[in-house]
């Protein structure tokens, strides 16, 4: 069955970098592209970009762009994205989500609590 | 990014019917068929509801259907049972430039 799996929790400090993995098996990694969405404590959900694993190629949100990277490393079927000069309001769980067929998310991974204080 | 707008709550008795509206414009909802539904447990990740406007993933309770009129879409959940409690999202593909996926801001349905 498809899987997503994420890995915990990270607290970093105002400016700092982080990145998030996303280890994905059950299907065929290269086949189907996947995103990046993050929430903020108690707010909705925001779209933070997509990567085709197959190509490598990245597509991201305006307001991410310059300070997001999505990056994927096909030998392990895992899917990462950096985030740099993170601030506090950077603070969030962040999702890495399958994309179907088309333009829909329908498979999600746990979520990773990322923490940005000083 | 301008979000969907959705009402921030929705309530109802157990076996009646709500829905759900998420109003949006003519580059987003009124010009794809590509709106999806989400419905989110606290502390939990989002799961797929409906997709391509009114289409059902497999193991998704045919008590929730999808609709969509000009720049509206609408998620209605039928018989409502208490594990239905819990926030929905909804997302459209949008062609307005980026970002090119825009979701809604929320709705918390609550079974009275």
């Amino acid at each position: 069955q498809v899987q997503l799996v994420q890995f915990g929790a990270e607290v970093k400090k105002p400016g700092a970098s982080v990145k998030v993995s996303c280890k994905a098996s059950g299907y065929t990694f290269s086949g189907y592209f996947m995103h990046w969405v993050r929430q903020a404590p108690g707010q909705g959900l925001e779209w933070i970009g997509w990567i085709n694993p197959d190509t490598g190629d990245t597509d991201y949100a305006r307001n991410f762009e310059g300070w997001v990277t999505m990056t994927r490393d096909t030998s392990i079927t895992t899917v990462y994205m950096e985030l740099s000069r993170l601030r506090s309001d950077d603070t969030a769980v962040y999702y890495c989500a399958r994309e179907g067929w088309n333009y829909y998310f329908d498979y999600w991974g746990q979520g990773s609590l990322v923490t940005v204080s000083s | 990014q301008s979000a969907l707008t959705q009402p921030a709550s929705v309530s109802g008795s157990p076996g009646q019917s709500i829905t759900i509206s998420c109003t949006g414009t003519s580059s987003d909802i009124g010009g794809h068929n590509y709106v999806s539904w989400y419905q989110q447990y606290p502390g939990k990740a989002p799961k797929l509801m409906i997709y391509g406007v009114n289409n059902r993933p497999s193991g998704v309770s045919n008590r929730f259907s999808g609709s969509k009129s000009g720049n509206t879409a609408s998620l209605t959940i039928s018989g409502l049972q208490a594990e239905d409690e819990a926030d929905y999202y909804c997302n459209s593909y949008t062609s307005s430039n980026t970002p090119p996926y825009v979701f809604g801001t929320g709705t918390k349905v609550t079974v009275l």
